[in-house]
C-alpha cells in the first residue's frame, strides 16, 4: 500500500539560510499535517491543511510557511534557519478531517542546521 | 486542557516476557482516538494500534493490546511475548475532536536478552 512520501530525507543546511521539506500524502488523502520532533523530545504539531487551506495552527514560527497544492502535495517553507530548528520534521495524511481517526506518518526528515 | 501523560520515562524488560506501557490522558471532547507508536533509533513514527472513544472493546493487533478504561482515562499498551525488535520509543498519543495529534513525552523500551 502507498505511503506518506516526504523528501529529502536528510537536509543539512547553514544558520540564517532556507529549507524546503517536501510531502506527498497517501492517494485520496486531503488533510495534511506537520509536526516537528526536537532531540529527546515528543513531536509538536506545526499546521494542517484540509482541502488546500490551513485548517489549524499550532506553534509554528513566523519564519516558517506552509502550503498544499492543487495536487494535495504540501511544502513546508522554512527561512533564517536557527540552530533550534534542528529537528525531524513529520508529515502525515488522513482522509478528511473528522476527528478521531487515524493519522499516516511519513518516514519524516531530518534537518541539521549547523 | 488536552494532555497525553506517560510517567514511565524508562524501562527495562526480559525478553519473552510482557510488559506495560502506562498512558493517562485529559480531554473534554466526547469523541477523540488514542494511539500507540512506536519509534525506532532511525526516527520513523509506527503505528501500532488505535482505540476510538466509543469503541465497546479494547483493541487488539498481534502481540499489542490496548488496555482502555474510559472511566479512569487511561489507555495503556500492553505487549506480550516481547522480543528484541521491540527496543524502542514508544509515544501514547490522542487526537481529538480539532484533529491535531498530541502526543506524551514516550517511555524507552529495553529488551534484555
Amino acid at each position: 500500500a502507498a505511503g506518506v512520501i516526504q523528501s529529502p530525507r536528510h537536509l543539512i543546511k547553514e544558520k540564517r539560510e532556507t529549507a524546503t521539506l517536501k510531502c506527498y500524502p497517501i492517494p485520496r488523502h486531503d488533510t495534511v499535517y506537520w509536526y516537528q520532533q526536537g532531540p529527546g523530545q515528543d513531536p509538536q504539531f506545526l499546521i494542517s491543511f484540509y482541502e488546500k487551506m490551513q485548517s489549524d495552527k499550532g506553534s509554528i514560527p513566523d519564519r516558517f510557511s506552509a502550503q498544499q497544492f492543487s495536487d494535495y502535495h504540501s511544502e513546508l517553507n522554512m527561512s533564517s534557519l536557527e540552530l533550534g530548528d534542528s529537528a525531524l520534521y513529520f508529515c502525515a495524511s488522513s482522509p478528511g478531517t473528522s476527528g478521531g481517526g487515524e493519522q499516516f506518518f511519513g518516514p519524516g526528515t531530518r534537518l541539521t542546521v549547523l | 486542557a488536552q494532555k497525553i501523560t506517560q510517567t514511565q520515562p524508562g524501562m527495562f524488560v526480559q525478553e519473552k516476557e510482557a510488559v506495560t506501557l502506562d498512558c493517562t490522558y485529559d480531554t473534554s471532547d466526547p469523541s477523540y482516538g488514542l494511539f500507540w507508536y512506536k519509534q525506532p533509533s532511525s526516527g520513523e513514527m509506527i503505528f501500532l494500534i488505535y482505540q476510538g472513544s466509543y469503541d465497546q472493546q479494547n483493541a487488539t493487533e498481534g502481540r499489542y493490546s490496548l488496555n482502555f478504561q474510559k472511566a479512569r482515562k487511561s489507555a495503556n499498551l500492553v505487549i506480550s511475548a516481547s522480543q528484541l525488535g521491540d527496543s524502542a520509543m514508544y509515544f501514547c498519543a490522542m487526537r481529538p475532536r480539532d484533529d491535531k495529534i498530541i502526543f506524551g513525552k514516550g517511555t524507552r523500551l529495553h529488551i534484555l536478552p
